[in-house]
């Protein structure tokens, strides 16, 4: 059974500010998947990244970077230079890498990027 | 690529009335989830199927919902009789097999009165 933690539940910045969200989780699996989803006001959750437990590298894409460690089971999410559409709520959900794969999400970071 | 599909985006009944939600995946994807998100929650799994069988069923509610997928390829997630706790979002994912990346509809948001 895996749980996740996201202690902010709501952050608001200015445009071109930094911010990172925050994710801890907890796991009974040796090995395991993390993940990151975005939801905006329309509804539909978009799927950001996938990291497996075994690769603690921190991944760049764009303006997104993330951070996993292992040994503090966080896995922290920053937006460089946000723009008013990164506004949304966004999920960390671990995983199985076995069996259902089931996600198991947390009540989520609602990000208000102000202009 | 078209993404998942799901109907109705908006459903609007009184308590003790049937509803039913419907899902197209993405093609190809073998497993099809449920999911219902309650207001300022994250995403609940109620079903997961692998083809045509529900391999993972724990958590939905089997005395009023019900759900199939018959040929392997669209679901449909059934409520009856619909109560007023089950105004939700109800979210359909999809993903392909060996991946567990989800993919996921926009949802029906269903409002009981």
């Amino acid at each position: 059974a895996q749980k996740v933690t996201q202690a902010q539940t709501e952050i608001s910045v200015v445009e071109k500010e930094d911010v990172t969200l925050d994710c801890v989780y907890e796991t009974r699996d040796t090995t395991y998947y993390l993940f990151w989803y975005k939801q905006p006001p329309s509804g539909e959750l978009v799927f950001l990244i996938r990291r497996n437990s075994f690769d603690e590298q921190n991944e760049i894409s764009g303006r997104y970077s993330w951070n996993f460690q292992k040994s503090t089971s966080s896995f922290n999410f920053t937006i460089t230079a946000s723009q008013v559409v990164d506004s949304a709520v966004y999920f960390c959900a671990p995983s199985s890498m076995a069996g259902s794969y089931q996600l198991t999400f947390g009540k989520g970071t609602k990000l208000s990027v102000i202009p | 690529e078209a993404g998942v599909v799901q109907s109705p985006r908006y459903k609007i009944i009184e308590k003790k009335q049937p509803v039913a939600f419907w899902c197209n995946p993405i093609s190809g994807h073998n497993t099809l989830y449920w999911y219902l998100q309650n207001l300022g929650q994250g995403p609940e799994l109620l079903i997961r199927y692998e083809n045509e069988e529900a391999v993972d069923d724990s958590q939905l509610p089997k005395d009023r919902f019900s759900a199939e997928r018959l040929k392997g390829v669209d679901s449909t997630l059934k409520i009856q009789p619909a109560e007023l706790g089950d105004s939700a979002v109800y979210l359909c994912a999809s993903s392909s097999p060996g991946y567990n990346e989800q993919f996921f509809g926009p949802g029906t948001r269903l409002t009981v009165l």
